[in-house]
């Protein structure tokens, strides 16, 4: 499956509310969807799975929807330490796939 | 708390081989699948391999297929990623990643990986 993630680059100030998206050339079975965080020099950190749901720490101004081939990442109310590069994963068809990234910087 | 820790990341030649490594600590090592992910330089993300918990299944994209070989010692909360014949192709930062439990989707796909090393950098050069 190929996850096409737009935009590329997503230019917000902080306190602004951020929606990334993440379309699939085919639907992901059962909604298998991550969404994960990428610093500079840092490895990723995984934000939400099952679509929808929020991983251990994470908080509530992230939430993920969407189903079958269309699904948005928002981030309410960006703060300073958000700006960085997301990225979508499926895992509902063999091999999983990662889209090719969004970058949210500060405008 | 939960610590990956990955090694043996050096430039090598082109058709060279390399040994990676990563070591668990913070959790029952032998509880989980046990991945590897790469990233080009300033590029996305790829899964390459996954392992079973009981070292019995383990899965590779065409892309690593048939070179690279994932195996892990739980004595040693150890993974490992042998790498031959290798690509300029093939350079990247190479991450050992956990699936949540239960490893696996009912599709056969690893769950999503909610613990990564810091990375170790594979240059594949002449």
């Amino acid at each position: 499956i190929v996850l096409t993630q737009s935009p590329g680059t997503l230019s917000l100030s902080p306190g602004e509310k951020a929606t990334l998206s993440c379309r699939a050339s085919q639907s992901v079975s059962s909604n298998y969807l991550a969404w994960y965080q990428q610093k500079p020099g840092q490895a990723p950190r995984l934000l939400i799975y099952g679509a929808s749901s929020r991983a251990t720490g994470i908080p509530d101004r992230f939430t993920g929807s969407g189903s079958g081939t269309d699904f948005t990442l928002t981030i309410s109310r960006l703060e300073p330490e958000d700006f960085a590069v997301y990225y979508c994963q499926q895992y509902g068809s063999s091999p999983c796939s990662f889209g090719q990234g969004t970058n949210l910087e500060i405008k | 708390q939960v610590q990956l820790v990955e090694s043996g990341g050096t430039l090598v030649k082109p058709g060279g081989s390399l040994r990676l490594s990563c070591v668990a600590s913070g959790f029952t090592f032998s509880d989980y699948y046990m991945n590897w992910i790469r990233q080009a330089p300033g590029k996305g993300l790829e899964w390459i391999s996954y392992i079973s918990t009981s070292i019995d299944y383990t899965n590779y994209p065409d892309s690593v297929k048939g070179r690279f070989t994932i195996t892990r010692d739980n004595a040693k909360n150890s993974l490992y990623l042998q790498m031959n014949s290798l690509r300029a192709e093939d350079t990247a930062v190479y991450y050992c990643a956990r699936s949540v439990m239960p490893g696996i989707t009912i599709f056969g796909v690893p769950r999503e990986f909610d613990s990564w090393g810091q990375g170790t950098l594979v240059t594949v050069s002449s």
